[in-house]
Formats: C-alpha cells, sequence, structure tokens
C-alpha cells in the first residue's frame, strides 16, 4: 500500500469549474512534487515543493496552482482548464537531499478529465 | 524481442529469463538515477537507485549498471516472472542541489509464460 495518499481517484470536470486534488504523506518527508503523466507517456514534472516553499515551477501555465499548506499535505487547484489538460497527476513526496532527491515515494494518482 | 513504434517499446521475455532494459539519459551533470516500475492503474515504484559516483549496484534479482561515458543506464532483472510485467522508467536526477527527478520515455515489460 502506498504512503502518500491521493484524492479524488477520479475526477470530471468542466472547463469552467474549480476543483483541486489533494496530496497527503505521513512520513515526515519535507520534499513534495506534483508530476502529470498522459497515457504511453512518463511521468513529467510540474512543482516541487522543499520545507513548504515552491523550489521549481517547470512552467506550468497559471490555470493550476499548487499549495502546500504543511508539511504533510499538498494541493493542486484547478481552474479553466483545456481537455487537453485530461492526465493522470501524481503526487510524491521525499526527503529533501543535497546530491539527489533520494526515493520518491508516489501516490496511486488523480485521474482528471476535462470536458 | 523489442519493437519501437508509436507506441512504449515493449520487451518480451519468457518467464524464468532474465530481462535488460536500457535507457539512454540526457544531463552528462545528472548526479543520481532510479528505476521505476508502474503497473497499470499504480504510481510508479521504487525498483534501485545510483549515484554517478557508482558503476553498478545490485538488489534483489535486480541490477543497475551506470555507463557515464556513453550516458546510459540499464537494469537487468534476473528470473523474471510474471509479476514483472509492467512499464518501467528510469529517471535523472539533472537539477543539483534541487529535487528535479526527470522520468525517460519508458520501457514495457511483458513476460510470457
Amino acid at each position: 500500500d502506498t504512503e502518500v495518499t491521493q484524492t479524488p481517484k477520479h475526477l470530471v470536470m468542466g472547463m469552467t469549474n474549480k476543483k483541486s486534488l489533494k496530496c497527503e504523506q505521513h512520513m515526515g518527508h519535507r520534499a513534495m512534487y506534483w508530476y502529470k503523466q498522459k497515457a504511453k507517456k512518463p511521468p513529467e514534472l510540474m512543482f516541487v515543493y522543499s520545507y513548504e516553499k515552491l523550489s521549481i515551477n517547470e512552467s506550468v501555465p497559471s490555470r493550476f496552482s499548487p499549495e502546500c499548506p504543511n508539511s504533510s499535505l499538498l494541493n493542486l487547484h484547478l481552474h479553466a482548464l483545456q481537455p487537453e489538460d485530461s492526465a493522470l497527476y501524481l503526487c510524491a513526496s521525499s526527503q529533501p537531499g543535497l546530491a539527489g532527491p533520494g526515493e520518491l515515494f508516489f501516490g496511486e494518482g488523480s485521474r482528471l478529465t476535462v470536458l | 524481442g523489442e519493437s519501437v513504434g508509436l507506441h512504449l517499446p515493449t520487451l518480451s521475455v519468457q518467464e524464468g529469463d532474465n530481462s535488460i532494459i536500457n535507457c539512454a539519459y540526457s544531463n552528462s551533470a545528472s548526479d543520481y538515477f532510479i528505476w521505476y516500475k508502474q503497473e497499470s492503474g499504480k504510481g510508479p515504484q521504487f525498483i534501485i537507485d545510483i549515484r554517478s559516483n557508482m558503476d553498478k549496484r545490485q538488489g534483489q534479482r535486480v541490477t543497475v549498471l551506470l555507463n557515464k561515458t556513453v550516458k546510459h543506464l540499464s537494469l537487468q532483472i534476473a528470473a523474471t516472472q510474471p509479476g514483472d510485467s509492467a512499464v518501467y522508467f528510469c529517471a535523472e536526477n539533472t537539477g543539483g542541489g534541487y529535487n528535479k527527478l526527470i522520468f525517460g520515455a519508458g520501457t514495457r515489460l511483458a513476460v510470457h509464460p
């Protein structure tokens, strides 16, 4: 069983809706990540939080807005999405490392469909 | 055999055989590499990692080889089992002091009885 919990598992939204994806971990990790994965493609990095501060934004459109309320929680707020944003959104956590992230623990993902 | 096309490259092996999955990484400054396994409908699962100051690391039934000269990484799975069927991704840390893990294209491993 994964120790990174993502909710909801499935989400269907219209282009004018506002929704949020949530991620929670209780492993004491201080780095958390959002990745986007399209079918038959590798996960693509979106955001990295380190010690609750945004450290990497991979030029993600502003219709995706991350939030890290505390060291255990990571949210991804969605607004005015496009159908091409439909994908599996993966959350991960790790210990921050000076020479690499160490093992990233991934959640099962939230499958998003934008109509 | 191995096939490449519009779909994920697929490696088909017989149960009990050894499997070798290859990966070419992009950044010569990358200092840390991980292999992940992703089963259908699940998130990626850590298999084994290796730092750039090593060229080989062994785990349980798995071995990772790193050739920095040609920027090549491989994953060897001994005595492949049906439960090994999944998509395998290599990932490299390109961020220096930051945690910036970038995934390769992936290879589907199909194990036949």
